[in-house]
């Protein structure tokens, strides 16, 4: 089965730029998106096929997809951005998710 | 504004059986495939189970394929989740969520119900 892998962990300084990697088998041949979760609240999509903002996300929040890895990227990087973000694929009718990534903004 | 709330969650021993409902409105429910995806606590997320806008196409998670049907009654605008045969493995919290197919052409997830817990316990 398709899996996509996330680092457990980024750590990252205010106002710095924080890189999500999500790596998978030929990655780059599908569309990725991205869902930040916070403490007791449900997932919000962040980003969609690849690089698209959904209204009201904030234009720091970028991502990219090339080779077999996508990439959150998180400009100027705010405590309001702490959470676990996901990454998703859709692979062959089956829907999958990276095992998240936990952001601390130190 | 579009909303989804999940209901039907509670304790369950293993084997037994148990009926998620979400309650859908604020958007044209019966033109959207339609999710459940679930939490296992302090864990990440795992899709579970998808159907069409018109109900006919159903696909299934392998680790619930055969335990779980999901459903959908459009004219209640309610997504269902039968689940059966539980096993202590099933325990999480339990999302709807919305398939975006139709308004951007692709199968991002753009709207979550707030989660029904589901814990299977003896």
């Amino acid at each position: 089965s398709y899996e996509l892998t996330q680092p457990p962990s980024v750590s990252v300084s205010p106002g710095q730029t924080a890189n999500i990697a999500c790596s998978g088998h030929e990655l780059g041949n599908k569309y990725v998106c991205w869902y930040q979760q916070k403490p007791g609240q449900s997932p919000v999509l962040v980003i969609y096929q690849d690089n698209k903002r959904p209204s009201g996300i904030p234009e720091r929040l970028s991502g990219s997809n090339s080779g077999n890895t996508a990439t959150l990227t998180i400009s100027g990087t705010q405590s309001m951005d702490e959470g676990d973000y996901y990454c998703q694929a859709w692979v062959s009718g089956v829907w999958v998710f990276g095992g998240g990534t936990k952001l601390t903004v130190l | 504004q579009v909303q989804l709330v999940e209901s039907g969650g509670g304790v369950v021993q293993p084997g037994r059986s148990l009926r998620l409902s979400c309650a859908a409105s604020g958007f044209s429910f019966s033109t959207h495939t339609m999710h459940w995806v679930r939490q296992s606590p302090g864990k990440g997320l795992e899709w579970v189970a998808v159907i069409s806008y018109h109900g006919t196409d159903k696909y299934y998670a392998d680790s619930v394929k055969g335990r779980f049907t999901i459903s959908r009654d459009n004219s209640k605008n309610t997504l269902y989740l039968q689940m059966n045969t539980l096993k202590p493995e099933d325990t999480a919290l339990y999302y709807c969520a919305r398939d975006a197919l139709v308004i951007t052409g692709h199968h991002e997830f753009d709207y979550w119900g707030q989660g029904t817990l589901v814990t299977v316990s003896s």
